[in-house]
């Protein structure tokens, strides 16, 4: 398996413009994590989703943010108006409970500059 | 709510010697997962090693091992025979077993010298 991929590896934009993060899960997940690292905060949990439904969207920052999972092998981060403060590497994990301990894998993150 | 504290920034060790990352976690839980992951200069989150809370023995994985004192809430990384590959961000991770939230610590810097 190619592991979770994660597109594009790298984005500049200006404040103000719409930004769309992609990722792909391991086939065979049924749960997919979305996380946001920074200096100042660490690596943050945004969301999560099992089985395509959002089940924890208690760390999503603003309603700028959404998130969605239309089918098992597709995720996408939005952030519209995106904003200076948004620049961060976003990370897309996910995992399979038929494993005994939950493992999770991760891609290799998106690196978002917002100007 | 459950929180992962690891209160060493930054660390550094020579090539070939051994070095103990620090973690200690809170929690109320009975039965829960804790992992160490690493993060080299590339980004890539990597699982280092991992512990079920209900075994009393702790996991080795080849130079990787753990100390685990469930008592104490404590979950040490120790590295021996560091190696220059061996540099990156570690971080305590957190799992209930029974919810699915990863907690992750702030991360610890490790250098290895030549």
């Amino acid at each position: 398996d190619a592991g979770v991929i994660q597109s594009p590896r790298h984005e500049v934009t200006e404040m103000g413009q719409e930004v769309t993060l992609r990722c792909k899960p391991i086939s065979g997940h049924d749960y997919l994590f979305w996380y946001r690292q920074t200096m100042m905060r660490g690596l943050e949990l945004l969301i999560y989703f099992n089985n395509n439904v959002p089940i924890d969207d208690s760390g999503m920052p603003e309603d700028r943010f959404s998130a969605k999972m239309p089918n098992a092998s597709f995720s996408t981060l939005k952030i519209q108006p995106s904003e200076p403060r948004d620049s961060a590497v976003y990370f897309c994990a996910s995992s399979f409970p038929g494993t005994s301990v939950h493992e999770q894998f991760f891609g290799p993150g998106t690196r978002l500059t917002v100007l | 709510a459950q929180t992962v504290t690891q209160s060493q920034p930054e660390m550094s060790v020579q090539e070939a010697e051994t070095v103990t990352l620090s973690c200690t976690y809170d929690t109320s839980e009975s039965d829960y997962y804790l992992f160490w992951y690493k993060q080299p200069p590339s980004r890539q989150m990597i699982l280092v090693i991992r512990q079920e809370a209900y075994k009393q023995q702790n996991a080795t994985e080849n130079r990787f091992s753990v100390n685990f004192q469930k008592a104490a809430k404590s979950f040490s990384l120790k590295i021996s025979d560091s190696q220059l590959g061996d540099a990156a961000m570690y971080f305590c991770a957190y799992k209930k077993t029974s919810y699915d939230k990863v907690i992750f610590g702030p991360g610890t810097s490790l250098s290895v010298i030549p």
